[in-house]
C-alpha cells in the first residue's frame, strides 16, 4: 500500500535560518511526489513535484525538496525562512495509474518567528 | 486563465439532509478530484471524474456521489448527512487520466460543511 508520513506535527524556525519538514514514503513502482501548502482557512497550493531526474527539485517561492530513494525521503528545505512561509505543508505521493489521486500525510505546521 | 471556483464557501446542514457542492475547474483542465480535509487532517480522496465518467474512487460509502460535466464542471452530492462529514472539501482540477495525469493538482478554496 502507498503511504506517507510526516514524522513532524509542527518545525519552529526562526526567520533567516533554513528550515526543513520532512516526509518519508511508501510506493509501489517510482513515486511521483509533490508538497502541497495551505494558508489558514485556505485551499492547497501546489510547490513542487519530483516524477523523475535531479534529486533536487526547485519549486515556487525560494523551497526545494531532496528526493532520497534510499531513505524513501522527500524533504522540503528552504535555505533562509520568512514569516509568511508560516502555513500548513502537506506531502503527498501519487497513486500508481490513478492519475489525480493523491495520498497526503497528515501535515507539519511550519512556525517562522521574527 | 480561471482557477477553480467552488461554491458554497460555506454551509450548515442537520443530520439526514442532503448536500450539493459544486465545482469549476481551471480552464483546460478535464479532470475533477474531490477531497475531503477533516479538522487537523490531511485531504483523504473521495473519488475523480475524467471526461464525465468516475476514474477512481476512494473508501467513502455509496453515500458520497458525483457528477462531472460536459464543461468538466464538478458536483459533490452526500445524502443522509452525519456529523462526521463535518470537513472541508475540495475540489481539485488537472489534465489527462491515468498514466497521464501527473497528479499536479489545482485546488479550489473549498466548501466548508458542519453538519449539526
Amino acid at each position: 500500500a502507498q503511504s506517507v508520513a510526516q514524522p513532524e506535527d509542527q518545525v519552529n524556525v526562526a526567520e533567516g535560518n533554513p528550515l526543513t519538514v520532512k516526509c518519508t514514503y511508501s510506493v509501489s513502482g517510482n513515486p511521483y511526489l509533490f508538497w502541497y501548502v495551505q494558508y489558514p482557512n485556505r485551499g492547497l497550493q501546489f510547490l513542487l513535484k519530483y516524477i523523475t531526474g535531479d534529486n533536487l527539485v526547485k519549486g515556487s517561492y525560494g523551497f526545494e525538496a531532496e528526493f532520497n530513494k534510499s531513505q524513501t525521503s522527500f524533504h522540503l528545505k528552504k535555505p533562509s525562512a520568512l514569516v509568511s512561509d508560516s502555513a500548513l505543508y502537506f506531502c503527498a505521493v501519487r497513486v500508481y495509474n490513478q492519475g489525480g489521486k493523491l495520498i497526503f500525510g497528515q501535515g507539519t505546521e511550519l512556525s517562522v518567528k521574527p | 486563465e480561471t482557477g477553480v471556483t467552488q461554491s458554497p464557501t460555506h454551509l450548515i446542514k442537520t443530520r439526514g439532509q442532503q448536500v450539493t457542492l459544486r465545482c469549476s475547474s481551471q480552464s483546460g483542465h478535464n479532470t475533477v478530484s474531490w477531497y475531503q480535509q477533516a479538522l487537523g487532517q490531511g485531504p483523504q480522496f473521495i473519488f475523480q471524474y475524467y471526461r464525465e465518467e468516475e476514474n477512481g474512487r476512494g473508501n467513502f460509502p455509496p453515500r458520497f456521489s458525483g457528477l462531472q460535466f460536459p464543461n468538466y464542471s464538478s458536483e459533490l452530492n452526500v445524502n443522509a448527512l452525519e456529523l462526521d462529514d463535518s470537513a472541508l472539501y475540495l475540489c481539485a482540477s488537472s489534465q489527462g487520466g491515468g498514466e497521464l495525469n501527473t497528479g499536479e493538482l489545482f485546488f479550489g478554496e473549498g466548501s466548508r460543511l458542519t453538519v449539526l
